[in-house]
């Protein structure tokens, strides 16, 4: 089946320091692979999305490279700002199933000045 | 574009009564989806439709919740009679049918608390 699984948080960053975090997937068709952010008090947002393999997808400084070989999607910035802190949420969406996504469980996300 | 838009925004009632979210999606989507976010289950999806019908509804926990979708610009989630565990906060979602798989826009969310 379909599935995601995501790295344990919450994590705690000092502003302007690297950030990754882990996301691996099964599938059994095609995923278009996303990842989506969450501020306090509001609706997810997409943050990026790679369609096929070895894609990279990017915006706002954040970066994911579509890995077939690792089944991953790790997101990564190279520095953080305090208004980064959210929850972040990868997920995919196969071939198989229609417009259905699959989502982890979340990553909070929190950067101290 | 006005984006998804759920009504209401927050929600309290009393244990029993009954419950009704409102969803609009974009404009010219097909597809939409109403998902519930708790801190213990985290997102979960409930039910979604393809062109208003009801594809998969695996994910209603129970014959209290409903889902209608009468037409492309409006779905209704219902709770009733509605119970305290039923406190989280429920997004609506829509995507637009494609080649590959379509983003799916979220609304803001609406925040029920049921005493």
């Amino acid at each position: 089946g379909n599935s995601v699984t995501q790295m344990e948080g919450p994590v705690t960053l000092s502003e302007e320091a690297f950030l990754t975090i882990n996301c691996t997937y099964t599938a059994t068709g095609y995923p278009s692979l996303f990842w989506y952010v969450q501020y306090p008090g509001e609706g997810l947002q997409l943050l990026l999305k790679a369609t096929k393999a070895d894609d990279k997808g990017s915006n706002k400084g954040f970066e994911a490279t579509y890995r077939k070989e690792t089944t991953s999607f790790h997101l990564e910035k190279g520095s953080v700002q305090v208004s980064d802190s959210a929850v972040y949420f990868c997920a995919l969406s196969a071939t198989n199933t229609g417009n259905q996504f699959y989502f982890g469980t979340g990553t909070s996300l929190t950067v101290i000045p | 574009d006005a984006g998804v838009i759920q009504s209401p925004r927050h929600e309290v009632t009393e244990m029993g009564q009954e419950v009704t979210l409102r969803c609009k999606p974009i404009s010219g989507h097909n597809s939409l989806f109403w998902y519930r976010q708790t801190m213990m289950r985290g997102l979960e999806l409930l039910i979604y439709f393809n062109n208003n019908v009801p594809i998969d509804d695996s994910g209603m926990p129970e014959d209290r919740f409903s889902a209608k979708m009468p037409n492309a610009s409006f779905s209704t989630l219902k709770i009733q009679p509605s119970e305290p565990r039923d406190s989280a906060v429920y997004f609506c979602a829509s995507s637009a049918e494609g080649l590959t798989q379509e983003t799916q826009y979220f609304g803001p969310g609406t925040r029920l608390l049921v005493l």
